[in-house]
């Protein structure tokens, strides 16, 4: 089955405390992106990878950090979490035969206290 | 002007409905066109996509894009409870852009 994994689906922690979202996808597609969705904001993409090594900005970057060593996996770090970046993140990868559609992970819940 | 706008309701309406809902959007470089679900504590699923203008029917859902007016609807044909979620419009063109979502409630 073709699907977007995410780990943890649910994080209470404290500000400061460096944490790592794993996203892993089996779909074989290159280009995967982290978003952050709040009340009245939408999705707002944090970062994005076009293929393995390559990453860029997205809308929000400040405060996180991204790595892309493997096709299948791109996990999303916050050093140092901080209260406002309490929030639900979903990891998406980008492909499909003849369309251009992004297919979203499950979502994380995050709790910075 | 933010990219893609969307009237974030909430909606509401009766079982077997006809549901609209609409986005309009600013840059005329958009070729796809998307039509995501979100449940409650879910991720957003992809329901329905378009290329370019015209209409595209999968059962009792229908997409429609107007590039002339910038203007996208989706059409929700005899609704039911089971459609009860966030609906988020989204465009492409090299970078993805997503509307605020639309709420809707189908009442029993």
């Amino acid at each position: 089955e073709a699907q977007v994994t995410q780990n943890p689906r649910y994080l209470i922690t404290v500000t400061g405390k460096k944490l790592t979202v794993t996203c892993s996808q089996n779909m074989n597609h290159e280009y995967m992106s982290w978003y952050r969705q709040d009340p009245g904001l939408g999705l707002r993409q944090i970062y994005y990878s076009m293929n393995v090594e390559v990453t860029d900005k997205g809308d929000v970057p400040e405060g996180y950090k991204v790595s892309r060593k493997e096709k299948r996996n791109f996990p999303l770090i916050l050093e140092s979490p901080s209260p406002n970046q309490t929030s639900l993140y979903f990891c998406a990868t980008r492909g499909g035969a003849g369309a251009d559609t992004q297919y979203f992970g499950p979502g994380t819940r995050l709790t910075v206290l | 002007q933010k990219e893609v706008e969307q009237d974030p309701g909430p909606l509401s309406v009766p079982e077997g409905a006809i549901v609209s809902l609409n986005c309009t959007y600013s840059n005329s470089a958009f070729q796809y066109f998307m039509w995501y679900r979100q449940y409650s504590r879910k991720g957003p699923e992809l329901l329905m996509y378009t290329y370019s203008s015209g209409n595209k029917e999968d059962g009792r859902f229908t997409a429609q894009v107007d590039k002339s007016s910038k203007y996208i609807s989706l059409f929700i044909r005899d609704s039911q409870p089971s459609d009860s979620a966030t609906y988020l419009c989204a465009m492409s063109a090299n970078q993805f852009y997503f509307g605020t979502g639309t709420s809707l409630t189908v009442i029993p």
